[in-house]
């Protein structure tokens, strides 16, 4: 059971490159979540998709755009990546509602 | 106040020592409460949650107290393997989705 699975591990970025980080979910979980974590703010939810179909901005969507495309895969886009964005990205689910979320092992950005 | 505040650390504490983690949270409409585990470079994981009569698993005791909206971790005889980032995270609003983290506090607990 793989459980959640992000593509890539890491990535470097030249500014205003964009890309898109690949989310599956094997465990048939309906919401699903994409956190940045970093170094003294902890993780922020830029955003979150409670059920297929549907998308919603966390507290940081500036720069992203997500894809809920199925039940099992959630992606996040930079469409224009800049420095700010650098950053270690996660990708979560749960099975419905607020409850036990599951990570995948995150991805390394870098935006040169 | 923030959302979610946390102890800032780090701790340093021997093997076999008791430490405890505060966290406090701002909106008195939050109804769930965790504490989440993070190693170095790793994904965080869920450690226990957190319920309103207090929970234990093993020597980890959750308490929670709503009149003053804070939450606490206790961990007893400490062990090398506790060595983590503890996250209190919380749903702030009393939102069914979405989930708000702490900083963290970085545990080091030393032979």
């Amino acid at each position: 059971n793989a459980g959640v699975t992000q593509t890539p591990k890491f990535q470097v970025l030249k500014t205003g490159q964009s890309m898109t980080l690949q989310c599956a979910q094997d465990m048939n979980h309906n919401s699903m979540y994409w956190y940045r974590q970093d170094p003294g703010m902890g993780l922020r939810l830029i955003y979150y998709s409670a059920s297929e179909g549907t998308t919603d901005k966390g507290e940081v969507p500036n720069g992203y755009n997500v894809s809920r495309l199925n039940k099992r895969e959630f992606s996040l886009r930079l469409e224009s990546a800049a420095p700010s964005q650098t950053s270690v990205y996660f990708c979560a689910s749960c099975r419905d509602r607020v409850e036990k979320l599951f990570f995948g092992s995150g991805t390394q950005l870098s935006v040169l | 106040r923030k959302e979610v505040e946390q102890d800032p650390g780090p701790f340093n504490v021997p093997e076999g020592a008791t430490v405890a983690f505060n966290c406090t949270y701002s909106n008195s409409a939050s109804q769930s409460f965790f504490w989440y585990r993070q190693d170095c470079r790793k994904e965080p994981k869920l450690l226990m949650s957190v319920y309103s009569s207090g929970n234990e698993d093993g020597r980890f005791t959750a308490q929670l107290n709503r009149a003053s909206q804070y939450i606490s971790l206790l961990i007893r005889d400490s062990k090398l393997s506790d060595s983590a980032t503890y996250l209190c995270v919380v749903n702030i609003g009393g939102s069914n989705y979405k989930l708000t983290f702490g900083k963290g506090t970085l545990l080091t607990v030393n032979p």
